[in-house]
């Protein structure tokens, strides 16, 4: 069964805060994406990497790093996490050969309250 | 990535079939139809997907028009799980960033 796990379902932190948010997949996927879930404006992106080492500034980068140091890993860095941050954030995977038309697999999901 | 258009919300009754529809009048040629849902609280998960001709896996039935300017996707027997927020996206590829609308709300009734 393939599995995309987040470190986190739930997250409380302080304005200022350095915050690291962790995604994990199995499946041996090239690529990984980060988006966030706001009411009423949908599924937006932050980051995606389609390789090792490798990154991409999605819609939303400003206020975020990312770090893909291992296939498998994905981290998403808030550098000084703000109250306009608080939102429900959410790692994908999917393969990277595009000829498969492959679908991205989604993790639970962190929410993150910053006060 | 064409511009999708779904109802905001449906209700179905437990047991009936679930049709959603979906348009999507600027798809272009090899620009293919997904359909994920989102239950409360929970991450996206993919449904099914297709591009000109109908699908169908364990989960639901993908019915194409022939210009393929809309779609409807089908639960064939809903159940209270199948409760969820339902997003039609129209991608050249399924791994690469996803833009989802505001989908439809599908609540079953019991």
């Amino acid at each position: 069964d393939v599995k995309v796990t987040q470190s986190s379902r739930y997250l409380v932190k302080r304005t200022g805060e350095k915050v690291f948010l962790e995604c994990v997949q199995d499946m041996d996927h090239e690529n990984m994406f980060w988006y966030r879930q706001d009411p009423g404006l949908g599924l937006r992106l932050i980051y995606f990497s389609y390789d090792v080492k490798m990154k991409e500034k999605g819609d939303i980068p400003e206020g975020y790093s990312v770090s893909r140091e291992k296939k498998e890993r994905f981290s998403l860095i808030l550098e000084s996490a703000s109250t306009n941050q608080t939102s429900m954030y959410l790692c994908a995977s999917s393969l990277l050969d595009l000829a498969t038309k492959e679908t991205q697999y989604f993790g639970p999901g962190t929410r993150l309250l910053v006060l | 990535d064409a511009k999708t258009t779904q109802p905001t919300s449906m209700d179905c009754a437990e047991g009936r079939a679930a049709n959603l529809p979906c348009n999507h009048s600027t798809i272009s040629g090899n620009e293919y139809v997904y359909w994920y849902r989102q239950i409360h609280s929970q991450g996206p998960q993919y449904i099914i997907h297709g591009l000109k001709n109908n699908e169908t896996n364990e989960m639901a039935s993908l019915i194409i028009t022939e210009d393929r300017k809309s779609s409807t996707l089908i639960l064939p027997h809903a159940t209270l799980r199948d409760t969820a927020v339902y997003y039609c996206i129209a991608l050249y590829s399924g791994n690469t960033p996803l833009v989802f609308g505001k989908g439809t709300r599908l609540s079953v009734i019991a």
